[in-house]
């Protein structure tokens, strides 16, 4: 079956480092998207990507849809306390409307 | 704006109980659906809806049932609780489209089954 998978499934970083989050699917997509996690909260949309190649910035998040539609990542430059939670992409289920499957997520933790 | 609503937010349920977890939301969104999060495996989708009256099986319906009488609510019913349903249950929402299609999740439910 179709199948998402995150890498790393943790990551502990001190803060002002650098984190990056890679997502690889089993299927070609016809987009992927990003949530946010906060501990103990709900899954927090961050952005959608489309097209082959495409690169979008969100202040210090970089986000990366591959050539081939089959990969993703998410960059984070000189993370923050604030940047704290899981991270998890998703890609349409195939044939089941706009839902979605779901990468394991990859927990970021911060030091400060 | 109130969003995506699930009730309760915690429950403890005996091996066998059924009950039934609440969502309902206020964007008037035609797509509705059921996940449940276990740790390190992100979010498995239960059973999900693309309108009132139409109901379909996700990557882990057994167990479950749902129902779609109204474009605003769709609820989950556990039918006979086991220990392996013990998990944190979110619901989300979203705008049929081609354009965003990003999901809006409730807050989430947290069930123990003892």
């Amino acid at each position: 079956g179709q199948q998402v998978m995150q890498i790393p499934q943790y990551q502990h970083v001190q803060e002002g480092e650098d984190f990056t989050t890679y997502c690889n699917s089993s299927t070609t997509l016809s987009n992927i998207q990003w949530y946010k996690q906060r501990p103990g909260g709900h899954p927090v949309f961050l952005i959608q990507l489309v097209k082959s190649g495409e690169v979008k910035k969100q202040k210090r998040l970089t986000f990366q849809f591959g050539e081939a539609k089959k990969n993703s990542s998410l960059h984070i430059t000189a993370t923050q306390t604030t940047d704290v939670g899981t991270y998890f992409c998703a890609g349409p289920t195939v044939n089941a409307g706009n839902m979605l499957t779901f990468g394991g997520g990859t927990r970021l933790m911060v030091k400060p | 704006n109130a969003g995506v609503t699930q009730t309760p937010k915690f429950q403890v349920l005996k091996t066998g109980q059924s009950m039934t977890l609440q969502c309902a939301q206020d964007m008037n969104h035609e797509y509705m659906s059921w996940y449940r999060q276990d740790p390190g495996m992100g979010l498995r989708l239960i059973h999900y809806s693309v309108g009132a009256g139409i109901t379909d099986q996700g990557e882990v319906p057994n167990g479950y049932n749902v129902s779609r009488s109204t474009t605003e609510d769709f609820p989950l019913r556990l039918l006979s609780a086991a220990p392996s349903q013990t998990s944190v249950y979110f619901c989300a929402s979203s705008y049929p489209g081609s354009g965003n299609t990003e999901a809006f999740f409730g807050q989430g439910t947290r069930l123990t089954v003892v």
